[in-house]
């Protein structure tokens, strides 16, 4: 069965330090991984997904298939950071995609 | 371009009832995904619409079902509202069924009494 599991629901960080999300999860395959956000009183959008490994916002994620996880960290987390983030994965290419519960990460100043 | 459209923004309905929920991709898109957000979960895909057809389907009962129209909005229907029924329905659009990025609408919140 797919599932994503992130274990943490709310993380609260300084601004300044350094912050990681976590984010495992359960696939038969090879999964695309990504990484969504939505900011306070906007929409849900996609920050990264691993096949393009960009570095969005200062965001990376790195897909570990023997740990199954792809965990999202910032060196430096800013206050703008604070947002619900999901992570979701997708059999390759298409569309339907898998979320975990969210993390709900608070910047503090 | 105003990106997904959703309508209405919230509804209340009683159990039982039936319900019709909307959605108008961004320009250019050809492809409808729709999810149920539950109240502190993630999104869990309903189904998805290309060329006006269901081309994939989650883990939902008969009487979630849908619609796409020519101009390439889509309908959401639920039968028969049980309590259980009350989320926030996203829709995502996007340009092709497969590998292409969805964008989501802003959902619509429904409320079963």
């Amino acid at each position: 069965a797919q599932r994503v599991t992130q274990p943490e629901k709310l993380l609260s960080v300084f601004k300044g330090a350094p912050v990681e999300l976590k984010c495992n999860y359960s696939y038969s395959g090879s999964p695309e991984l990504f990484w969504y956000v939505q900011y306070s009183r906007q929409r849900l959008q996609l920050l990264l997904r691993h096949i393009s490994r960009e570095s969005i916002k200062g965001f990376t994620a790195d897909l570990n298939k023997g740990e199954t996880s792809f965990h999202l960290k910032k060196p430096f987390a800013q206050e703008e950071d604070s947002a619900m983030y999901y992570c979701a994965l997708s059999k390759k290419g298409a569309q339907k995609l898998v979320f975990g519960q969210g993390t709900r990460l608070t910047i503090n100043p | 371009d105003a990106g997904v459209t959703q309508s209405p923004t919230h509804l209340i309905k009683t159990r039982g009832q039936q319900v019709t929920l909307r959605c108008s991709p961004k320009s250019g898109h050809d492809t409808v995904s729709w999810y149920q957000q539950a109240l502190g979960q993630g999104p869990q895909f309903i189904f998805q619409y290309y060329e006006e057809e269901e081309r994939q389907r989650g883990n939902f009962p008969d009487r979630f079902s849908g619609h796409q129209f020519p101009n390439y909005s889509s309908e959401l229907n639920v039968n028969a509202l049980l309590l259980g029924d009350s989320a926030l329905y996203l829709c995502a659009s996007s340009l092709g069924p497969v590998f292409y990025e969805q964008y989501f609408g802003p959902g619509t919140r429904l409320t079963v009494t």
